[in-house]
């Protein structure tokens, strides 16, 4: 059966500290694969997505993912994290047999401590 | 920056009585998604919409769900006799083509069932 695994559902990490946050799809077609982030009060905002070519893509505020097609993983990084970093953040995956329908993790949601 | 509003943030309904959702894609988007994610759950695909019709719908999406296009701007959800377990934040997206492109979510209503 299709899949999106978030290992973690909580992490606290402390400011100006790297972040690196788990995803694993099981898919039978080619996926196409997304991280959002969700802040409280605020909808889905897309930080990257991946397609095809270079896996590893830059997205905005400083985060870039890595595709492993042997691992099917697609872990988020960021160097160094800031307060406002602090979130939910949800692992997405579309495949080319399914029309716009994104299948999401059960999110992560990060704890940044001073 | 052009986003996705949804009305209202916050919905309280007695069980069985008929809901409606509205939301307000982005203007020169085509393609409309509904999502709901239960709390502490994930984030679930409803139901996809193109062209005044029905592109693909989750098993979830039964016949008590309907949408509609009424009119140039907005795009609703309708619950026609709501159960305790649809309590939940319900997502509206739009996106200009549908699959592998940022499908933009918006902020979601909460929607209780006493």
């Amino acid at each position: 059966a299709q899949s999106v695994t978030q290992p973690d559902i909580h992490i606290t990490v402390s400011e100006g500290a790297s972040l690196e946050l788990r995803c694993n799809y099981s898919y039978g077609a080619t996926p196409y694969l997304f991280w959002y982030v969700q802040s409280p009060g605020q909808g889905l905002q897309l930080l990257l997505k991946y397609f095809s070519g270079d896996t590893l893509v830059q997205g905005i505020k400083g985060f870039e993912a890595e595709f492993k097609r042997s691992q099917s993983s697609f872990n988020l990084r960021k160097p160094s994290v800031h307060w406002s970093d602090a979130a939910e953040y949800f692992c997405a995956v579309g495949t080319t047999d399914s029309w716009g329908k994104l299948q999401f993790g059960a999110g992560t949601q990060v704890v940044v401590t001073p | 920056e052009p986003e996705v509003t949804q009305t209202p943030s916050h919905q309280v309904t007695q069980m069985g009585q008929e809901v409606i959702l509205r939301c307000v894609p982005i203007s020169n988007h085509l393609y409309f998604y509904w999502y709901r994610q239960i709390l502490g759950q994930k984030v679930e695909f409803l139901v996809s919409f193109y062209n005044n019709e029905i592109s693909e719908k989750s098993e979830i999406f039964d016949d008590q769900f309907s949408v509609e296009r009424p009119d140039g701007s907005n795009f609703t959800l309708k619950i026609r006799s709501t159960k305790l377990e649809d309590s939940a934040m319900y997502f509206c997206a739009s996106s200009p083509t549908p699959s592998y492109n940022e499908q933009f979510f918006g902020p979601g209503t909460r929607l209780t069932v006493l």
